[in-house]
This record gives C-alpha cells, sequence and structure tokens, in this order.
C-alpha cells in the first residue's frame, strides 16, 4: 500500500481561525514533507521531518506550525493565516533509508483565507 | 538548488497522438520522479527513476544521468492523460531528499 491520506480535502477559514491538517501514512516512512502549491505553480517544500524530527524549515512564517506526534502522523497547525497562504497543502512521504528515495504524495488540502 | 527546467511548457495533442516530455536539471541528482497531477491537485508516481530507463503501459521514461536529462514518452494519448507532467529531483549530497520540481508541462488531450 502506497497511501498517503489528508484530511480535510477542503478547508476555509478566516484570518483569526486557528486550524489544523492532518496528513498520515502507514507505509513505516520515517521522512514526511509538507509542500505548499500555489496554483499553476510547482510545489515548494515548506518543512521536513525525519524520525520525528523537525530538519529542514524553509523559512517558513510561525503562523504555520508543525507537529509529528508519532511516525505515521504529522499535523500542520494553522494561526492568523493571510489571504495569500490560500493554496494546495500537499503531505508526502519517503522511506530515505536503504537508498529509497520515492516520495509519495497525499490527495491534499485546497485552503482558502478569507 | 539545483535548477530543473521541463519543456514544452504546454502541449495538445488529439487523441491516440504520440509525445515526448523533456526535463533537464543542473546538478547530478540522487532521485528523479515524474509525476501526473490530475484536475483535483492529487500528485501521482509515474516513475522514480534516476537512470536507466522504465516502461509501464503506455508510458516509459529514460533518464541520462550523465548527461543530466530524463525523458518521458506518452504512447496512443487518451483524454485521461490530460492535466500537468512534473518532473522532480533531489540532488546528491542533499539532506533528507528535498524535492525541487519543474515548472511542469500542461497537457491537453482532445477526443
Amino acid at each position: 500500500d502506497t497511501e498517503v491520506t489528508q484530511t480535510p480535502k477542503h478547508l476555509v477559514m478566516g484570518m483569526t481561525n486557528k486550524k489544523s491538517l492532518k496528513c498520515e501514512q502507514h507505509m513505516g516512512h520515517r521522512a514526511m514533507y509538507w509542500y505548499k502549491q500555489k496554483a499553476k505553480k510547482p510545489p515548494e517544500l515548506m518543512f521536513v521531518y525525519s524520525y520525528e524530527k523537525l530538519s529542514i524549515n524553509e523559512s517558513v512564517p510561525s503562523r504555520f506550525s508543525p507537529e509529528c506526534p508519532n511516525s505515521s502522523l504529522l499535523n500542520l497547525h494553522l494561526h492568523a493565516l493571510q489571504p495569500e497562504d490560500s493554496a494546495l497543502y500537499l503531505c508526502a512521504s519517503s522511506q530515505w533509508t536503504g537508498g529509497d528515495r520515492e516520495q509519495y504524495f497525499g490527495p491534499g488540502t485546497r485552503l482558502t483565507v478569507t | 538548488g539545483i535548477q530543473v527546467e521541463q519543456s514544452p511548457p504546454d502541449l495538445i495533442l488529439q487523441e491516440g497522438a504520440n509525445s515526448t516530455l523533456r526535463c533537464n536539471f543542473s546538478d547530478s541528482v540522487n532521485n528523479l520522479q515524474w509525476f501526473h497531477q490530475n484536475p483535483w491537485g492529487q500528485l501521482i508516481n509515474l516513475f522514480y527513476i534516476p537512470s536507466g530507463t522504465k516502461q509501464n503501459g503506455r508510458l516509459s521514461a529514460t533518464t541520462v544521468a550523465t548527461e543530466r536529462y530524463s525523458l518521458l514518452y506518452i504512447s496512443s494519448s487518451q483524454t485521461t492523460d490530460s492535466g500537468v507532467y512534473f518532473c522532480a529531483v533531489d540532488n546528491r549530497g542533499s539532506t533528507l531528499g528535498r524535492l525541487y520540481f519543474g515548472r511542469g508541462t500542461q497537457l491537453t488531450v482532445w477526443p
């Protein structure tokens, strides 16, 4: 099974709301990623977790707060977002060890900030 | 970071036609993946191909790592092939496999 799941599929939130995006994988992968994709652009890396530790933060504003509660779960907590943060948020995972670097993506959460 | 260039940016085909998409990259890579992004945003893995040639049904891919390019071949196009095709790489020596994406090729297949 090469499935990464993400919830919710769609999210509309106001600029004062707090919400969370959730990502789950059961492939035993030890690296998990958040990407952001704006319309008609390629995905851009936001965060990387390796063995449940934050390893890369691509200078993402603090209104985005990632969390990795265990090896299968990845959350992205959202607070005080701006309309320009509206985008498709994609989660991915990879085995990383043993030379296998293939990344698998979830279906994404389409976020609209009003 | 590594530069990834895809061509052509747009491609319009009639059903049944064949096509070749190209991906050039600026440095040695450990990973090269081809994805198809469907209209709902899902990135579907087509090939994991840091080098060599692979085939899967009507699709095949070749990566010539020494010359820093990869090609994706689509034969007998179908309307369901429409969408954006991305090439993504992570360069040799990078930690944790961060992927750099090209800008994609928008493919439209007409019946």
